[in-house]
């Protein structure tokens, strides 16, 4: 099955550092969402995007929806001890026959955070 | 956080049991999914359900089956568990006119030896 490319695949930072993950595929998708998950739980969502360009933000998260449709950032200001985890992005195609609207996911950038 | 819940959370099997984990909501969505994750190859979508007794295969449907009787549970079957078989399984759901964004439950960590 297809999934997306996402980079870098780990980063080890210093806390108050700012973080940049991008994630790119061959194919367009009309949605765009990014998860965090932490060391035993599912992925929580942080953000969605849903048009090409949108930007979008969440306290110190911020988002992109590329305008070619294939790729989406993610950026972390200011980075804290809790902002460890594992970031992974989603492509989804709204409205495809049959139900389901998939997700395709990105395999994941490991964020480290050093005090 | 979105009401879902997986039971067990754990388990432990052998080899060519069966096992069925269950995956129950509290939200009323229509969509349900069953994902699997594992080192290296990320989250890969098993079944899905878009409403009560409607399922479908996703990429990684092989020897695992599914059923939906109400809106709230959605229950994943494994009629014989293999090694391979040894993962994390992940329930999500999602509703229309939400933007489809899905939730994901806390997760089931199944070993087969």
């Amino acid at each position: 099955g297809q999934q997306l490319n996402q980079s870098p695949q780990s980063m080890f930072i210093q806390e108050g550092e700012d973080v940049s993950m991008n994630c790119t595929s061959s194919s367009i998708f009309n949605t765009w969402l990014w998860y965090k998950q932490d060391p035993g739980e599912g992925p929580v969502l942080l953000i969605a995007l849903y048009k090409a360009g949108e930007l979008t933000s969440n306290g110190r998260l911020t988002a992109q929806f590329g305008i070619t449709r294939k790729d989406s950032f993610l950026n972390i200001s200011a980075s804290i001890p809790s902002d460890v985890g594992i970031y992974f992005c989603a492509g989804q195609l709204r409205g495809a026959t049959g139900g389901g609207n998939k997700l395709t996911f990105g395999t994941g950038t490991q964020l480290k955070v050093e005090l | 956080d979105a009401g879902i819940t997986q039971s067990p959370r754990h388990k432990v099997t052998e080899t060519g049991t069966p096992v069925t984990l269950r995956c129950h909501q509290t939200e009323n969505h229509r969509y349900m999914y069953w994902y699997r994750q594992d080192p290296g190859h990320g989250l890969r979508l098993i079944h899905y359900s878009y409403g009560v007794k409607d399922t479908d295969k996703g990429e990684v449907s092989d020897g695992y089956s599914v059923s939906r009787s109400k809106t709230e549970d959605f229950l994943l079957t494994l009629e014989s568990a293999t090694s391979s078989q040894t993962s994390v399984y992940f329930c999500a759901i999602s509703e229309l006119g939400a933007g489809y964004e899905q939730y994901f439950g806390p997760g089931t960590r199944l070993t087969v030896t």
